[in-house]
């Protein structure tokens, strides 16, 4: 079983709908998670972060974590066609920076 | 303030030959990531590096890989006797602090035929 699982996708919404993308995880340890965002062709560029349960809101982006069932989750409300590019959840694996990625969910946004 | 860079953005290389890959971390970063992405998987950790010292080297395959950080220079991933499988993309990311964010390149793509 892989640490952090993430559902590749593809998935395809129209633009303003509201996204749900979705990441379990098997250890407990170590609990610092990430929301990385990557255009094609590009390098990942961190688009939140969280330590704690709960929400964390950042303009459209939501990041929630629920630790009893090992659920991460981002949202993204009102999603525009600059949103399509493909979402990595991540969290600490133990080290400075030693994040362990979930695979990618690759998303387009249609206008 | 210019990104990560990082060179060659593509490599195509033989099996048996070396690769070299390059990374130039931002200014005043002295903390050095390499992950590798394989076709439809997450990137994964490889090496982690200060100035002259490799801090933790878990995630680097036991043979034919190797890193270095030198004083001066880019940090270099080196991978001998490339082969097929090695076919990924190489990310280099760099942060001020040990738990700074990170900021990744663009990536090199390394091509094995």
């Amino acid at each position: 079983q892989k640490e952090v699982e993430q559902d590749p996708g593809p998935l395809s919404v129209p633009e303003g709908a509201i996204v749900s993308l979705n990441c379990t995880y098997s250890n407990s340890a170590f609990q610092y998670f990430m929301w990385y965002r990557q255009y094609s062709r590009k390098g990942p560029e961190l688009l939140m972060y969280t330590y704690s349960s709960g929400n964390k809101e950042d303009g459209r982006f939501t990041a929630q974590v629920d630790k009893s069932s090992k659920y991460i989750s981002l949202f993204i409300r009102d999603s525009q066609p600059s949103d399509s590019a493909t979402y990595l959840c991540a969290k600490d694996g133990g080290g400075a920076q030693k994040l362990v990625f979930g695979q990618g969910t690759r998303l387009t946004i249609n206008p | 303030n210019a990104g990560v860079m990082q060179n060659p953005r593509h490599l195509v290389r033989r099996r048996g030959q070396e690769a070299r890959l390059r990374c130039s971390p931002m200014k005043g970063h002295s903390h050095v990531y390499w992950y590798r992405q394989l076709p439809e998987e997450g990137l994964k950790f490889m090496v982690y590096l200060q100035k002259e010292n490799i801090i933790d080297e878990s995630g680097m395959p036991k043979e034919r890989f190797s890193a270095e950080f030198p004083k001066e220079g880019p940090s270099i991933l080196r991978i001998q006797q490339v082969v097929r499988g090695d076919s990924a993309a190489y990310f280099c990311a760099s942060s001020p602090t040990e738990a700074g964010e990170l900021f990744f390149g663009e990536g090199s793509r390394l091509t094995v035929l």
